[in-house]
């Protein structure tokens, strides 16, 4: 596709239940970022790969969340243990490459609900 | 860290030029400046970026002071579709994109 692509662009699950959250990036796109968006409020950085690399891993709010990619491309945002602050959209971005000069480009985001 | 500062909201009458500025005084010398926007319920929309020269897509005009302290975005022509929110950021890495300018395009 042209874009990048967010799967599932809705999630209703359980407190305390695993979730996986995938993106895939615009083709060729190496850097890969991953932000959170709470109603009403700004984004929030969360992590971004440099290849299959994440340099910064700080802005992942505890260790119930990670991430991963894999072949320079697809990669998945993985909460475990959810909880109720944890509803939120979750946006995924690609450039071209990390660094100043190359903007980045948005998912349409999936939207988790946590009951 | 770069830090800007929009204004909260603005409104704008349809057919009319858009101005939204941004105040980013304590950029570095290698950092570009980017605009972005959101429609409600969509992800953040790339428009345009720049670093010392003033920038022109289909889409809008950056202009960026001398000392780059400051930019403004110009939507030439506003329609309706244009209603959004506007984020300017200034740091490639680790951007916190804030609460931007929620830009109203009257009829």
């Amino acid at each position: 596709g042209a874009g990048v692509s967010q799967s599932p662009s809705n999630k209703v699950t359980e407190k305390g239940k695993d979730v996986e959250l995938r993106c895939d990036p615009i083709s060729g796109h190496t850097a890969l970022y991953w932000y959170r968006q709470s109603l009403g409020q700004g984004l929030e950085f969360l992590i971004y790969f440099q290849g299959n690399s994440a340099p910064d891993k700080s802005g992942l709010p505890s260790d119930r969340f990670s991430a991963e990619r894999t072949g320079g491309s697809v990669s998945t945002l993985t909460i475990q243990r959810t909880q109720q602050e944890d509803s939120a959209v979750y946006l995924c971005a690609s450039s071209l490459e990390a660094g100043e000069g190359s903007p980045l480009h948005f998912g349409n985001g999936t939207r988790l609900t946590v009951t | 860290d770069a830090k800007t500062t929009q204004p909260p909201s603005m409104d704008c009458a349809e057919g009319r030029a858009a101005n939204l500025p941004c105040n980013h005084s304590t950029i570095s010398g290698n950092e570009y400046v980017y605009w972005y926007r959101q429609i409600h319920s969509q992800g953040p929309q790339y428009i345009i970026h720049g670093l010392k020269n003033n920038e022109t897509n289909e889409m809008a005009s950056l202009i960026i002071t001398e000392d780059r302290k400051s930019s403004t975005l110009i939507l030439p022509h506003a329609t309706l579709r244009d209603t959004a929110v506007y984020y300017c950021i200034v740091r490639w890495q680790k951007v916190t994109f804030g609460t931007g300018t929620k830009l109203q395009v009257i009829p």
